[in-house]
């Protein structure tokens, strides 16, 4: 089946260290991007990649990394310096760098600093 | 300019009544309305969309309402069911981006 693969679900961190959470597609699509969720806010655009090697800060980036050394996946990295990670994360993917065509999400990753 | 804003923040409908969602938005470079649908626990998938070209999509019992002098759109449920119990986004794109409202989080009564 094609789709969107986040892991883990669930993510415990305790402060000070960093975490990687995964995201991985078999949809051959260009683009991915990564989300933060929290109550109240909607959807924060954290990283976003077009094509491999290349990826651009979103509207909340302090404090993450993210690399696109293969085009089926775009892992993302919550350092130390991202002072409140506890999160929902989502992952998207699309065919279009213009963005104007569907954006398939995967299922979550939930982080909680403890 | 990059915001779109979304009301109202909750929505309770009775069963078999129509559910209303609204959004602005700021940016005319917008050229691609989205409105995903997510239940817990889940990632967002994709509910109906809509160009700028035209004023009205319907798929089902949804509709998207889109006027572009006002720069504004809304999701119409007709007939609502439980089952449609989630919070609901809509979305906005430009050259690069999927700008999305802050949710509205609808319960259907039976």
């Amino acid at each position: 089946d094609g789709g969107i693969t986040q892991s883990p679900k669930y993510l415990f961190r305790k402060e000070g260290q960093n975490v990687t959470l995964s995201c991985e597609q078999n949809l051959n699509h260009d683009a991915m991007y990564w989300y933060r969720q929290d109550p109240g806010q909607g959807l924060r655009l954290i990283y976003y990649s077009q094509i491999v090697n290349d990826f651009q800060k979103g509207d909340i980036a302090e404090g993450y990394s993210v690399s696109r050394e293969k085009k089926e996946s775009f892992p993302l990295t919550v350092t130390s310096a991202q002072k409140n990670p506890t999160a929902f994360y989502l992952c998207a993917s699309s065919f279009s760098s213009g963005l104007n065509t569907e954006a398939f999400f995967g299922q979550g990753t939930r982080l909680t600093v403890v | 300019q990059q915001q779109v804003k979304q009301s109202p923040q909750s929505l309770i409908v009775q069963k078999g009544g129509i559910s209303i969602i609204n959004c602005a938005y700021e940016n005319t470079a917008f050229d691609y309305f989205p409105w995903y649908q997510q239940f817990p626990g889940k990632g967002p998938a994709l509910l109906i969309a809509i160009r700028p070209d035209v004023s009205e999509k319907k798929e089902g019992r949804f509709t998207i309402s889109f006027n572009k002098s006002a720069k504004q759109f809304s999701l119409h449920i007709m007939d609502s069911q439980p089952g449609d119990s989630a919070t609901y986004f809509c979305a906005a794109s430009g050259a690069d981006k999927l700008i999305f409202g802050t949710g509205t989080r609808l319960q259907v009564f039976p």
